[in-house]
């Protein structure tokens, strides 16, 4: 059964520091995708970046960066010099063709907190 | 601007009344989805649909119906037979429903009470 796991329920950084949010996986397919999503208090769900199963590099977006390590099947997010506006709930997704849904699985969240 | 609108941000229901959440996009996305997310949980899949007068459910669809009659719409009623209807509603779309690579764009959220 797929299934995402985010262990960290909630985190603190410093602003400017950089801080990792922590995300695993489980999947018995080869081929599948892994978004990072982040939620503000307002409530609406904005994409943040994405890793294929079968990219080499680590994607990066900005100050976001994707620590891929598919042997460990992790997928953490890196958010580098934290900004006040970082304060949210951050999700980890997958995306894998079983059967043919593609459907996209939530882990329960990080909820972030930026410290001035 | 380009992107999905839900209405309303927040809706008050009584108890077994039927009520019908809307989401609309003009993203032309071919597939999209409906999720519920309670207090400290991820999002929970209701219904996709992946493609015009074509639907799924997903792993929470008891107490939900859908319909999909037009490319840009994608209404969920939650029905009296939902048994803890409170929650977040979180509409998304994407452009390809058969693609690992595109990211679902969501809409701003309807929050739900029935009491």
């Amino acid at each position: 059964a797929q299934k995402i796991t985010q262990t960290q329920p909630g985190m603190f950084v410093q602003e400017k520091e950089a801080v990792t949010l922590d995300c695993t996986y489980d999947t018995s397919d080869q081929s599948y995708g892994l978004f990072w999503y982040k939620q503000p208090s307002s409530g609406e769900m904005i994409f943040l970046i994405y890793q294929g199963s079968y990219d080499e590099q680590n994607a990066t977006e900005g100050r976001y960066s994707l620590n891929f390590q598919k042997a460990r099947k992790s997928a953490n997010l890196v958010i580098s010099a934290s900004q006040l506006g970082d304060s949210a709930m951050y999700f980890c997704a997958m995306r894998d063709p079983r059967g043919s849904n593609y459907k996209l699985t939530f882990g329960k969240g990080t909820l972030l907190t930026v410290n001035p | 601007d380009g992107g999905i609108t839900q209405s309303p941000k927040y809706l008050f229901r009584k108890e077994g009344q039927n009520v019908t959440l809307s989401c609309e996009q003009n993203l032309n996305h071919d597939a999209m989805y409906w999720y519920r997310q309670d207090p400290g949980q991820g999002l929970r899949l209701i219904y996709y649909s992946q493609i015009v007068n074509d639907f799924q459910k997903g792993d929470i669809a008891e107490g939900y119906s859908v319909s999909r009659e037009k490319k840009e719409s994608f209404p969920l009623t939650v029905t009296s037979a939902q048994k803890n209807p409170t929650a977040f509603y979180l509409c998304a779309s994407s452009m390809r429903p058969t693609a690992l690579t595109y990211e679902q764009y969501f809409g701003p959220g309807t929050r739900l009470t029935v009491t």
